[in-house]
């Protein structure tokens, strides 16, 4: 089975703060993603990478950076928390077919 | 560009009854389809997805879809739900002529009632 691992499921942190979401998968997958879920607005992009070093913008990359410097993880930094990221955080993994498979999430909650 | 909508965002359905979420798609491009699940405090699953080929997809747990192109549409169905199908089911699209980027609809949250 493929496993995806959010290194949290819950975090608190204040504003200001730089935070680091980590997600590793054990797939070798080449893409991973990371999604801010919000109710009423589904899954949005925030980053992804399709290789090592190699990142792209989604939707909502504001506030936002990516690192990818092995295969398997992907981390989202927040460089100075604010409280309209407070949110739940999903990290995805897919190989070259089109489905993604999904870590468990973080919910973040920035005070 | 492509989008996604959900027609519903809670369906109330009792247990044992059959149950339709509806999602119509926009896409200028050929696209595959998918149907995911999010069972509470967890991240999303695969239901079912469509690649190519037959337009009726069954999925885990007794789940299908019907892809019909004409109406850009790709319906979830369940002939009796169970008290276990609480969750919210996100309908999803993504270009088969390439690109990374999958696009999901806002969700909607099935209910299902004793």
């Amino acid at each position: 089975d493929v496993k995806v691992t959010q290194s949290s499921r819950y975090l608190v942190k204040r504003t200001g703060e730089k935070v680091f979401l980590e997600c590793v998968q054990d797939m070798d997958h080449e893409n991973m993603f990371w999604y801010r879920q919000d109710p009423g607005l589904g899954l949005r992009l925030i980053y992804f990478s399709y290789d090592v070093k190699m990142k792209e913008k989604g939707d909502i990359p504001e506030g936002y950076s990516v690192s990818r410097e092995k295969k398997e993880r992907f981390s989202l930094i927040l460089e100075s928390a604010s409280t309209n990221q407070t949110s739940m955080y999903l990290c995805a993994s897919s190989p070259v077919e089109p489905e993604a498979f999904f870590g468990q999430g973080t919910r973040l909650t920035v005070v | 560009a492509q989008s996604v909508t959900q027609l519903d965002s809670q369906v109330p359905v009792f247990e044992e009854a059959p149950v339709e979420l509806r999602c119509n798609y926009s896409s200028s491009v050929s696209v595959y389809l998918f149907w995911y699940v999010q069972y509470p405090n967890q991240g999303l699953q695969l239901l079912l997805k469509y690649l190519s080929g037959s337009t009726l997809v069954k999925g885990i747990n007794g789940f299908e879809a019907e892809f019909n192109k004409s109406q850009t549409s790709f319906h979830l169905r369940k002939p009796s739900v169970h008290i276990s199908d609480t969750a919210e089911y996100f309908c999803a699209v993504k270009s088969n002529t390439g690109g990374f980027k999958t696009i999901f609809g806002a969700g909607t949250r099935l209910f299902v009632k004793a």
